[in-house]
């Protein structure tokens, strides 16, 4: 069982927009603005979308999206594209022991 | 460009040390703006976190692996490693290396990723 709770499945339209939640606790998420996401294609590595929340890295679409609201991240991907479809993986700096946890992972499909 | 590249054996057999290393190009082990991770992505299943190493040896476990865990560090090689005893199957899986930013915690460059079979 993965630390952070993201839904299994997302789907889409092209064109359409989608958001995948990502819920913590007061321990990570809801402490600290060090969440961020990751896209991972099959059979690749994981690549940064987005850090500190919000902060898209260069080279990152701006249709991809960030926010927070107390213990849950949101990634929020608009005008979706067939090249979109991939899982995604939430991360969060944490207090204690654990120091960094991850989301289950969420695949999107375009339909 | 930084990149990182996993190399190490593909098959481990039960009970023995899998052992991977990661060596970074275009960018120094030792800048000290980074922390050099492991992650590791059972088969179907999501990411984990396994720990980091600082250029100076300090490391990080994850506390379920701590005590199966041990990583370095040569800087002369640009190089970080990975060992991890006792494997067993539930320990098959790609492993990736990855820096880590040490004041926001994100991780910006990965490497391709080695995948590690525990297997007789």
């Amino acid at each position: 069982q993965s630390a952070l709770t993201q839904p299994a499945s997302v789907s889409g339209s092209p064109g359409q927009s989608i958001t995948i939640s990502c819920t913590g606790t007061s321990s990570d998420i809801g402490s600290y603005n060090f969440v961020s996401w990751y896209q991972q294609h099959p059979g690749k590595a994981p690549k940064l979308i987005i850090y500190e929340v919000s902060q898209r890295p260069s080279g990152v679409s701006h249709r991809f999206s960030g926010s927070k609201s107390v213990n849950t991240a949101s990634l929020t991907i608009s005008g979706l594209q067939a090249e979109d479809e991939a899982d995604y993986y939430c991360c969060s700096y944490a207090a204690g022991s654990t120091r960094q946890v991850f989301g289950g992972g969420t695949k999107l499909t375009v339909l | 460009q930084v990149q990182l590249q996993e190399s190490g054996p593909g098959l481990v057999e039960p009970s023995q040390t899998l052992s991977l290393t990661c060596t970074v190009s275009g960018g120094s082990i030792s800048s000290g703006a980074h922390y050099w991770t492991w992650i590791r992505q059972r088969p179907g299943k999501g990411l984990e976190w396994i720990g980091y190493i600082y250029y100076s040896g300090s490391t990080y476990y994850t506390p379920s692996l701590k005590s199966q865990v041990t990583m370095s560090v040569d800087t002369s090689k640009n190089q970080f490693s990975l060992k991890l005893t006792s494997v067993t199957a539930a320990d098959t899986a790609v492993y990736y290396c990855a820096r880590e930013s040490r004041t926001t915690n994100y991780f910006d460059y990965w490497g391709q990723g080695s995948l590690v079979t525990v297997s007789s």
